[in-house]
């Protein structure tokens, strides 16, 4: 079947430091994925996304790797601030170009 | 301001009743997406509709009905047929891939209590 999961529950870092967030996926059909950030009570806001021709894509402190030959995808902060404590999910489109599926989430804590 | 509204926010229910959950978004999206959200965990998808009178079952279906009678509108009915129905609802829209970007863009979702 097809699914997308984390490799990690929670994460916690200092604040300044950097943080790597780990996804892995299994169906190869995927070709779009995108990283959201949920706060508590809240809906998902989109953080970023890459399409399966890129291997890297970057945005305002924030990184997305894409590593299709072993299915795992990434995201990476720069500069971790406390207002980046939340839950951040990633997601892929299944067999249809727009039945996105999500991971179980990771919950990144900011230490000050 | 164009945006995605889900109503009600919180919804208490008695067992045995079926319940409606309301989405509208006017983002002008052609794809709209209910997801179940449980405690600690990822967002299961329901059902997805890429275009008006046109639906899809997600992963967790069973228990669920929706209707597309208007690009705006997607609600959803929770039916007693549905076990567990205690959960953080969430609606999301989009535009319709791969000719263009498919971001999700999320309600602020309907907590469901059945009592």
């Amino acid at each position: 079947g097809e699914s997308v999961g984390l490799h990690l529950p929670t994460l916690s870092v200092q604040e300044g430091d950097n943080s790597i967030i780990n996804c892995a996926y299994s169906n190869s059909a995927s070709d779009y994925f995108i990283w959201y950030k949920q706060e508590s009570g809240k809906g998902p806001q989109f953080i970023i996304d890459i399409r399966s021709n890129m291997d890297k894509r970057q945005g305002q402190r924030v990184t997305v790797l894409l590593n299709k030959t072993v299915k795992h995808l990434s995201l990476q902060i720069a500069a971790t601030q406390p207002g980046d404590s939340a839950v951040y999910f990633c997601a892929g489109n299944g067999y249809n170009n727009n039945d996105m599926r999500f991971g179980a989430g990771t919950r990144l804590t900011v230490k000050p | 301001d164009g945006g995605i509204t889900q109503s009600p926010k919180y919804l208490f229910r008695k067992e045995g009743q079926n319940v409606t959950l309301s989405c509208e978004q006017n983002l002008n999206h052609d794809a709209m997406y209910w997801y179940r959200q449980d405690p600690g965990q990822g967002l299961r998808l329901i059902y997805y509709s890429q275009i008006v009178n046109d639906f899809q079952k997600g992963d967790i279906a069973e228990g669920y009905s929706v209707s597309r009678e208007k690009k705006e509108s997607f609600p959803l009915t929770v039916t007693s047929a549905q076990k567990n129905p205690t959960a953080f609802y969430l609606c999301a829209s989009s535009l319709i891939r791969p000719a263009n970007t498919g971001e999700l863009f999320f309600g602020e979702g309907s907590r469901l209590t059945v009592l």
